[in-house]
């Protein structure tokens, strides 16, 4: 078992569907990412959660909904998507602790791309 | 203004030799740290080193090495003994500050896509 998991790895979507990405960490993590990953621009963060308690949210459009049902595992349900939503999304589980050496670690990604 | 930059875009290099893959940032806390990721193609995002900003000594993790400059806000990935398999974008991070309710968030930057040529 990989120590981050995201299914599935590409996505295809109408922009009127209803999706849902799914992460799960087996590394026994307490803090959870969501990261997007756009050409020739940073990963940007978009959501993380601790303990199963949204910590913070960048300004994400409600079309993008986070859910996490528990510490192991963290969602991104999708609905009325817009083209330039299309990018890599990446999740990332961390300690959760205060040690400032501590790296996150991250899923292989789901490709989403929205027609 | 930019947190972290990576000023080049793209780098090719003879296999074998040294690599230096730049990396600048803009903070002003006192206490933070600096990662470098591997991404390659399969889109895993790879840690490969970290140094705190009270770390007196750069940080080396086998073939990698941070050159860090702290007076000029430098945190330079070195790659020794470049592979075919070090081919990949390479990403610079920061984390400031403590981390705080377990939210250990990092800032990254545009990343570097390193080609090594046989």
């Amino acid at each position: 078992e990989t120590g981050v998991t995201q299914t599935p790895r590409h996505l295809v979507m109408g922009m009127t569907n209803k999706k849902s990405l799914k992460c799960e960490q087996h590394l026994g993590h307490n803090a959870m990412y969501w990261y997007k990953q756009s050409a020739k621009k940073p990963l940007e963060l978009m959501f993380v959660y601790s303990l199963e308690e949204r910590v913070e949210n960048n300004s994400v459009p409600s079309r993008f909904s986070p859910e996490c049902p528990n510490s192991s595992h963290l969602f991104l349900h999708l609905h009325t998507l817009q083209p330039e939503d299309s990018a890599l999304y990446l999740c990332a589980s961390s300690g959760g602790g205060d040690r400032a050496n501590s790296p996150l670690h991250f899923g292989n990604g789901t490709r989403l791309t929205v027609t | 203004a930019q947190k972290i930059t990576q000023t080049q875009p793209g780098m090719f290099v003879q296999e074998k030799e040294a690599v230096t893959l730049d990396c600048t940032y803009d903070t002003s806390d006192q206490s933070y740290g600096l990662f470098w990721y591997k991404q390659p193609s399969s889109g895993e995002m790879i840690f490969l080193i970290y140094q705190g900003s009270y770390d007196e000594q750069n940080a080396t993790e086998g073939r990698y090495s941070l050159n860090f400059q702290k007076a000029r806000k430098s945190a330079n990935l070195v790659i020794s003994a470049s592979q075919l398999g070090d081919s990949a974008m390479y990403f610079c991070a920061m984390r400031e500050g403590i981390a705080n309710f377990g939210n250990e968030k990092l800032t990254f930057g545009t990343g570097t896509r390193l080609t090594i040529i046989p």
